[in-house]
């Protein structure tokens, strides 16, 4: 089993619509989870954190956490064309020191 | 947040030779991270570079094909060695980052594009 698990898309959306990114992960004592945004051609990019169990947002963007399920998910609220990359779902690994462990990310299109 | 400057941005190299990427941080760091992103993948973790101290290296990833150097706490420089066809990626390098506003975690350099010939 993977220690973080994408689906890998294509996920394509209508401009304006929502995006809805899933992830799930093995490690049950993991304490942070991170969503990057990657255009093709560039470094990953920080959109969000989160936490703790619950719902976070931060304009058009949510990030949901569920510790018990194991899961983490990313809304895009109001999809754009410039939204459309590779989104990469990272999780804080223990291991005596912090490292992160990267999904293998879903591409999302998003048409106008 | 911190703003890490990294070196080359590309390169195109002949097989069994040795290309040296450099990382350069604007605040004193704990911790950096290198990693790999081969053509279409994920990112995967080489290994962690903590000042005065020999590198961790993960599963899969040696010192002798990646020999990493942290001799301060604002540099690092980790070396592709013997170099392959199978080698061409991108390789970055990270902080973790604390930053000062609502958003915390871990900035990536540049990458550096190689190219293995």
């Amino acid at each position: 089993q993977k220690e973080v698990e994408q689906n890998s898309g294509p996920l394509s959306v209508p401009e304006g619509a929502i995006a809805s990114l899933n992830c799930t992960y093995s490690d049950r004592v993991s304490q942070s989870f991170f969503w990057y945004r990657q255009y093709s051609g560039k470094s990953p990019e920080l959109i969000m954190s989160i936490y703790s169990n619950g719902d976070k947002e931060d304009g058009r963007f949510t990030a949901q956490l569920n510790k018990a399920s194991q899961y983490v998910s990313l809304l895009i609220r109001d999809s754009q064309p410039s939204d459309s990359a590779t989104y990469l779902c990272a999780v804080n690994s223990r291991g005596g020191y912090n490292k992160l462990i990267f999904g293998a990310g879903t591409r999302l299109a998003v048409h106008p | 947040s911190a703003v890490i400057s990294q070196k080359p941005s590309r390169d195109i190299c002949q097989r069994g030779t040795s290309l040296t990427i450099q990382c350069q941080v604007d605040s004193q760091v704990t911790m950096m991270f290198w990693y790999r992103q081969q053509p279409g993948q994920s990112l995967t973790l080489i290994a962690t570079a903590n000042q005065g101290s020999e590198a961790t290296y993960e599963s899969g990833f040696v010192i002798d094909k990646f020999p990493i150097s942290r001799p301060n706490l604002t540099f690092s420089t980790l070396t592709v060695s013997n170099m392959s066809p199978e080698d061409s990626s991108i390789y970055l390098c990270s902080v973790e980052d604390p930053g000062q506003g609502a958003v915390d975690g871990y900035t990536f350099g540049s990458g550096t594009r190689l190219t293995v010939v």
